[in-house]
């Protein structure tokens, strides 16, 4: 198993820029998950992908978005960045038995921490 | 609205001791339930699942029990190191035309030496 990986580590951006954030699901995975992770704050869902189209979708405006490719490697992209983004954001990978399975572990990787100034 | 409640104070126990955090959740019954530990600066790690069927799952030292009834899951760690300090997420799954993992705010444990 290779494990969830991402990158950047960390980065910082000024307000109303833009950024995309990767990450690399683990091998036989075939779903990957964006979370937003608030200093104190457990991880918010933002969306989920499955077979490279988005299967689910959380209270994230529209200038969030995402890219899942053939090789389940999936980006986050946020557009017109604004302070309350930085956070930590964590990407995980799953195994859907069909796309309406729920028992789905999550394989997270460490995380991107993105400063917003 | 969906919500999860933990422990949001952090929880210090003596090692040894049995450590116990509580998860609440309203609005909602999930099929499954699953406990992630996280550490700081680290990404969540998958520890036990439990199906709205089984009462109880155990994992070595780790025990995680499901009361549909009351809504509430509790997460037992018995014999206590400080190895096992960290904050502890609850995630009950969601379903509101897909699936997804709604995780609570997390209980911090701190063990003790």
């Amino acid at each position: 198993e290779t494990g969830v990986t991402q990158s950047p580590t960390h980065l910082i951006k000024t307000r109303g820029q833009q950024v995309t954030l990767r990450c690399s699901s683990q091998s036989g995975h075939n779903t990957v998950s964006w979370y937003q992770q608030a200093l104190g704050q457990g991880p918010q869902f933002i969306f989920q992908y499955y077979r490279e189209e988005e299967n689910g979708r959380g209270n994230f405006p529209p200038r969030f978005s995402g890219l899942q490719f053939p090789n389940y490697s999936s980006e986050l992209n946020v557009n017109a960045l604004e302070l309350d983004d930085s956070a930590l954001y964590l990407c995980a990978s799953g195994s859907l038995q069909g796309s309406s399975s729920g028992a789905n572990v999550l394989t997270f990787g460490a995380g991107s921490r993105l400063t917003v100034l | 609205s969906q919500k999860i409640e933990q422990n949001s104070e952090a929880l210090n126990i003596q090692e040894g001791k049995t450590a116990t955090l509580t998860c609440n959740y309203t609005n909602y019954s999930p099929a499954y339930l699953q406990w992630y530990r996280q550490d700081p600066g680290r990404g969540p790690v998958f520890l036990l699942l439990i199906r709205e069927n089984e009462k109880e799952k155990r994992k070595e030292r780790l025990k995680v029990t499901f009361d549909t009834t009351l809504k509430q899951s509790l997460f037992h760690i018995t014999a206590s190191q400080p190895a096992d300090s960290a904050t502890y997420l609850c995630a009950p799954l969601s379903f509101s035309g897909t699936y997804k993992y709604i995780f609570g705010t997390g209980t911090r444990l701190k063990v003790l030496a």
